[in-house]
């Protein structure tokens, strides 16, 4: 099973309107970061967040990291067909192997 | 351009048969990751070098071996192919050796493997 859930799995919105993903870790979270994959294309960092509470802006999206729930969340504010792709969520997680964990990613499709 | 150059871009080969998938990391950056990612799996880390040494391994097969060279390049080596090891194999650099640093991701090597 993923150490780290992705929900939903994939959504299409209206350009312009907001959308939200979540990535949920089942083992304490040691940093988390987000990506995005254009399809068959590499992994673009996004933005990497450490502490519990922090939040971190860039141009129109947004990530929160909550500790306690061992939960971040990426927010995309007026969406556009730019941010259409894959948005993955890693984080190196207590386990026995100190590796980056991926979650199973959400493809989003912002529809004109 | 996250910096990460990675050589070939596509690959197509047989089944029996054995690949190497080259790797650049950023300027300055000492670590090399490598990742396989397919649909069913997702995205699996499966061994880190730093500065030349082997760091840390996660989920890759006896039939793969990797190296990283004085000049900080990394090769991965892929031997008796089967159908399943067709993915996209990625490489991430990154600073330093431990958890916490960024990784810059490389486009990828998309392996066929017929």
């Amino acid at each position: 099973s993923q150490e780290l859930e992705q929900s939903p799995q994939s959504l299409i919105v209206q350009e312009g309107k907001n959308l939200t993903i979540n990535c949920t870790s089942s083992k304490t979270l040691y940093g988390l970061y987000w990506y995005k994959q254009k399809y068959g294309e590499g992994l673009i960092f996004l933005m990497m967040l450490q502490k519990g509470g922090e939040e971190k802006s860039h141009e129109k999206i947004t990530a929160k990291l909550d500790e306690k729930k061992q939960q971040s969340s990426l927010h995309i504010t007026a969406s556009q067909p730019s941010h259409a792709g894959i948005y993955l969520c890693g984080a190196y997680v207590l386990s026995n192997d100190y590796k980056l964990s991926f979650g199973a990613g959400t493809t989003v499709t912002v529809r004109a | 351009d996250s910096g990460v150059t990675q050589t070939p871009k596509h690959l197509i080969t047989a089944t029996g048969q054995r690949v190497t998938l080259r790797c650049s990391p950023r300027s300055g950056d000492l670590s090399v990751y490598w990742y396989q990612q397919s649909l069913d799996q997702g995205l699996q880390f499966l061994i880190q070098y730093y500065n030349g040494e082997e760091r840390a391994k996660g989920n890759i097969l006896e039939r793969f071996s990797a190296q990283q060279f004085p000049d900080l390049h990394s090769e991965l080596n892929l031997s008796s192919l089967e159908l399943g090891d067709s993915a996209l194999y990625f490489c991430a650099s990154s600073v330093g050796a431990s958890g916490g640093d960024t990784q810059y991701f490389g486009p990828g090597t998309r392996l066929t493997v017929l």
